[in-house]
């Protein structure tokens, strides 16, 4: 079975720019999460799709958003990128969502920098 | 509002050690606490998950033992080897959000 996989998997923006992250979950897995992760602030959980429909938020501003398609692939969109978007993103998926949760299969990351 | 801590934040250890790294946490409520492996520049791995209700994981060399009432966890890491540098981090999972702790590096000298 084919892992979780994320496109593209660096990328170098400058600020003001718009960017826009895939993954692909684990076939069959129907949950896609989003991580920010960097040296300060650590991983920080950006947001969860399940079935097409965001269901939980991190506290990231509204320039972070995201979307499930049909297929449960996601994208994360950024606009007007900042310096410190500079992270490594990365998804996660699992089979379900709710409560307990499940683990979850995390993919290799993009790595973002900003200029 | 929930915090994960690890300490240390890096730790060095002769290969066939036996080491302990430490995960606390300051809201009890959790329904699980998991622990990853993540490789420079890669993503994270699973090691271990423990539900609220378990008190202990094993898995091969690794076990990992969950004390909600303390709020602490450990990952015990037998006869060190370094293919097990990497950083550790701990996650705890409560209203379907993941709080992850800093990590703790770990480097396992040959």
């Amino acid at each position: 079975k084919a892992g979780v996989t994320q496109t593209p998997r660096y990328l170098i923006k400058t600020r003001g720019q718009q960017v826009t992250l895939s993954c692909s979950p684990i076939s069959g897995h129907r949950s896609v999460s989003w991580y920010q992760q960097t040296p300060g602030q650590g991983l920080q959980f950006l947001f969860e799709y399940f079935s097409e429909t965001q269901r939980n938020k991190g506290n990231f501003p509204g320039r972070f958003s995201g979307r499930q398609f049909s297929n449960s692939r996601s994208e994360m969109n950024v606009s007007t990128l900042e310096l410190g978007d500079s992270a490594l993103y990365l998804c996660a998926s699992s089979y379900r969502s709710g409560r307990p949760k499940e683990t979850q299969y995390f993919g290799p990351g993009t790595r973002l920098l900003v200029l | 509002k929930q915090e994960v801590t690890q300490i240390p934040a890096a730790l060095s250890v002769p290969e066939g050690e036996n080491l302990v790294l430490n995960c606390s946490f300051t809201d009890s409520a959790i329904y699980n606490l998991q622990w990853f492996r993540q490789d420079p520049g890669k993503g994270l791995t699973s090691l271990l998950l423990i539900q609220s209700s378990q008190r202990e994981q094993t898995s091969g060399r690794l076990n990992a033992s969950l004390d909600k009432s303390s709020g602490r966890s450990t990952l015990y890491i037998a006869a060190s080897q370094p293919g097990d540098s990497a950083t550790y981090l701990c996650a705890v999972n409560r209203d379907d959000k993941i709080i992850f702790g800093k990590g703790t590096r770990l480097h396992i000298l040959p």
